[in-house]
């Protein structure tokens, strides 16, 4: 079946340097995107979001890029921060259903 | 502002007892989402509320497994009898419609024993 499949299961990533969160996805009738993010211990966060109409949303520190020719996508993260480990969810949206990626645990080091 | 709240929070129990978990969705969401988290299937989703009334289901397990929403500031997911690999975490999400963004609870972490 269709899925939402993540590229590396883990990051470690140096405290200041930029973070980059690969996802891909399969579902071509899916028309907008999010990434959530899961502390430990508690329940996933909006991050940011976008339409299959745009490839490019910027946040604040947060950039998320879609490639829907190769069925893609990615969240930057500008200047990582102690406070950004946690585990990164892709979820891609046909009508109300929401499909989660399997995450990518993301460790800033000091 | 209020989140979503869901409680309890941790609930450990015996297998073959009665477990009843409880949302309460974000003030003037019409929709509420159940899902659950496991390690081998990450977030699954259970059940679709839209305006109390259960959309989609086909992500509930089994018969021991039911869904209410008797009112829009109120869900209950309840697991009759209950086993061990009912073990989990249960999410409530709710959004302002179907196609709006999901906004998760705390989650209820579940044991059985």
């Amino acid at each position: 079946g269709e899925s939402v499949g993540l590229h590396l299961p883990t990051l470690s990533v140096q405290e200041g340097d930029n973070s980059i969160i690969n996802c891909a996805y399969s579902n071509s009738a899916s028309d907008y995107f999010i990434w959530y993010k899961q502390e430990s211990g508690k329940g996933p966060q909006f991050i940011i979001d976008i339409r299959s109409n745009m490839d490019k949303r910027q946040g604040q520190r947060v950039t998320v890029l879609l490639n829907k020719t190769v069925k893609h996508l990615s969240l930057q993260i500008a200047a990582t921060q102690p406070g950004d480990s946690a585990v990164y969810f892709c979820a891609e949206r046909s009508d109300y259903k929401l499909s989660f990626g399997a995450g990518t645990t993301v460790t800033v080091r000091a | 502002d209020a989140g979503v709240i869901q409680s309890p929070r941790h609930e450990v129990t015996e297998m073959g007892q009665e477990v009843t978990l409880r949302c309460k969705p974000i003030s003037g969401h019409n929709s509420l989402f159940w899902y659950r988290q496991t390690m081998m299937r990450g977030l699954e989703l259970l059940i679709y509320f839209n305006n109390n009334v259960p959309i989609d289901d086909s992500g509930m397990p089994e018969d021991r497994f039911s869904a209410k929403m008797p009112n829009a500031s109120f869900s209950t997911l309840k697991i009759q009898p209950s086993e061990p690999r009912d073990s989990a975490v249960y999410f409530c999400a709710s959004s302002l419609g179907g196609e709006e963004t999901q906004y998760f609870g705390p989650g209820t972490r579940l044991l059985v024993l």
